[in-house]
């Protein structure tokens, strides 16, 4: 079976631009939850969907968006970017209640 | 709201040593503990997941103990080899809805 697969793997972008990135669950989980890691630091929670449903929203500003499709595959958008959105972008897959596992992760450079 | 710490922020260990990595965390009310281990750059592996009724769980050289009522958590590496040398992280899973981190423990195991 696959795992969680993210992408892209790296991306560089300019300040100010928009952003896209994606994530397949494994096989069978609804949930899917996105995380932002800078260097250094343990993941930040950002959101939650569930049967294509939000269920969860972190600390961050209106500039972070997600959704999720039928498939259960999500994309996380993010609006005119910062110097400081520059992190680790984790996305994990839960059959619902028992254990995350976690994609590679996108690695987003703001310059 | 839930925060969670980890204790030391990093370990240098020789080869063979057994050694224990410490989580806390304030609010008792949890469904289940994750310990994960991150390399430099990549995503998280899952080591033991620790549901809420549970006291203990073991994988290999590795056991995770989980005291609710005191907000601990530990982690315990056996013979310790440099390949463990990683990040640890504890999470908190709040009733499903999202994960708590902690900043981590970097360890290195020295050959």
């Amino acid at each position: 079976d696959a795992g969680v697969t993210q992408s892209p793997t790296h991306l560089i972008k300019t300040r100010g631009q928009h952003v896209t990135l994606r994530c397949s669950p494994i096989s069978g989980h609804k949930s899917v939850s996105w995380y932002q890691q800078v260097l250094g630091q343990g993941p930040q929670f950002i959101f939650q969907y569930y049967e294509k449903e939000e269920r969860g929203r972190g600390n961050f500003p209106d500039r972070f968006s997600a959704r999720q499709f039928p498939n259960y595959s999500s994309e996380l958008n993010v609006n005119a970017l910062l110097l400081g959105d520059s992190a680790l972008y984790l996305c994990a897959s839960s059959p619902g209640g028992r254990g995350y596992t976690f994609g590679s992760g996108t690695r987003l450079t703001v310059v | 709201k839930q925060e969670v710490t980890q204790i030391p922020a990093a370990l240098s260990v020789p080869e063979g040593e057994n050694l224990v990595l410490n989580c806390s965390f304030t609010d008792s009310a949890i469904y289940n503990l994750q310990w994960f281990r991150q390399d430099p750059g990549k995503g998280l592996t899952s080591l033991l997941l620790i549901q809420s009724s549970q006291r203990e769980q073991t994988s290999g050289r590795l056991n995770a103990s989980l005291d609710k009522s005191s907000g601990r958590s530990t982690l315990y590496i056996a013979a310790s080899q440099p390949g463990d040398s990683a990040t640890y992280l504890c999470a908190v899973d709040n009733y499903g809805q999202n994960f708590v981190f902690g900043p981590g423990t970097r360890l290195s195991v020295l050959p």
